[in-house]
């Protein structure tokens, strides 16, 4: 069973950007799915986008289309989210999830706080 | 707004039972796509509880069960217990949006 570990809580400015990772081990990196789906304090779930490795290539959700870039690692079992631009409403828990239909498993999450 | 429309808050008793429903559309579950239910116990990260409308991941009590019918689905949680206090999302595939969405979450009160 893969499991997801993400990198540490980051403090941003208002027009920055950030990049989380997720390191995925216990399992084949590149027969999986990877998506990152963001969580504002005392919010619902909201997915942000994804990538299939052996692919390469990452879907948006339209609301991100532009401001995210999602990639993968295959040399490292890891995969990146970066988010630009960043604004105070960013400021959320941020996830990644192995994907299939749905998604399983997940990171523990990376706080990302954007304030001046 | 949520594509999928949960209520904010359900509540019972223990060993009672309780449902949670999800309200879709035509662009959504309505049109055949699967919904999948996730549990997040407070300060922790979502798990998946259900999926493909009515699939047991292996270690998740046959309490709990899933269902969908035209453009809603519904989990049940059977002798409900102190600790099934938690959120609970619903989640399905959006082909106007052409990506994955969410509900806006249920909060489950043991009272």
């Amino acid at each position: 069973q893969v499991q997801l570990v993400q990198s540490g809580a980051e403090v941003k400015k208002p027009g920055s950007s950030v990049k989380v990772s997720c390191k995925a081990s216990g399992g084949t990196f590149s027969s999986y799915g990877f998506s990152w789906v963001r969580q504002a304090p005392g919010q619902g779930l909201e997915w942000m986008g994804g990538i299939i490795p052996i692919f390469g290539t990452a879907n948006y959700a339209q609301k991100f289309e532009g401001r995210v870039t999602i990639t993968a690692d295959e040399s490292s079992s890891t995969a990146y989210m970066e988010l630009s631009s960043l604004r105070s409403e960013d400021t959320a828990v941020y996830y990644c999830a192995g994907t299939r239909d749905w998604f399983d498993p997940w990171g523990q999450g990376t706080l990302v706080t954007v304030s001046s | 707004q949520s594509v999928l429309t949960q209520p904010p808050s359900v509540s019972g008793a223990p060993g009672q039972r309780v449902t949670i429903s999800c309200t879709g559309s035509s662009f959504n579950i309505g049109a055949g796509y699967d919904v999948h239910w996730y549990q997040q116990l407070p300060g922790t990260a979502p798990k998946v509880l259900i999926y493909g409308n009515s699939n047991r991941p292996s270690g998740v009590p046959d309490r709990f069960s899933g269902s969908k019918s035209g453009t809603s689905a519904s989990l049940a949680i059977t002798g409900l217990q102190a600790e099934d206090e938690a959120d609970y999302f619903c989640q399905s595939y959006d082909s106007s949006l052409s990506g994955w969405v969410f509900g806006g979450g249920t909060k489950l009160t043991v009272l």
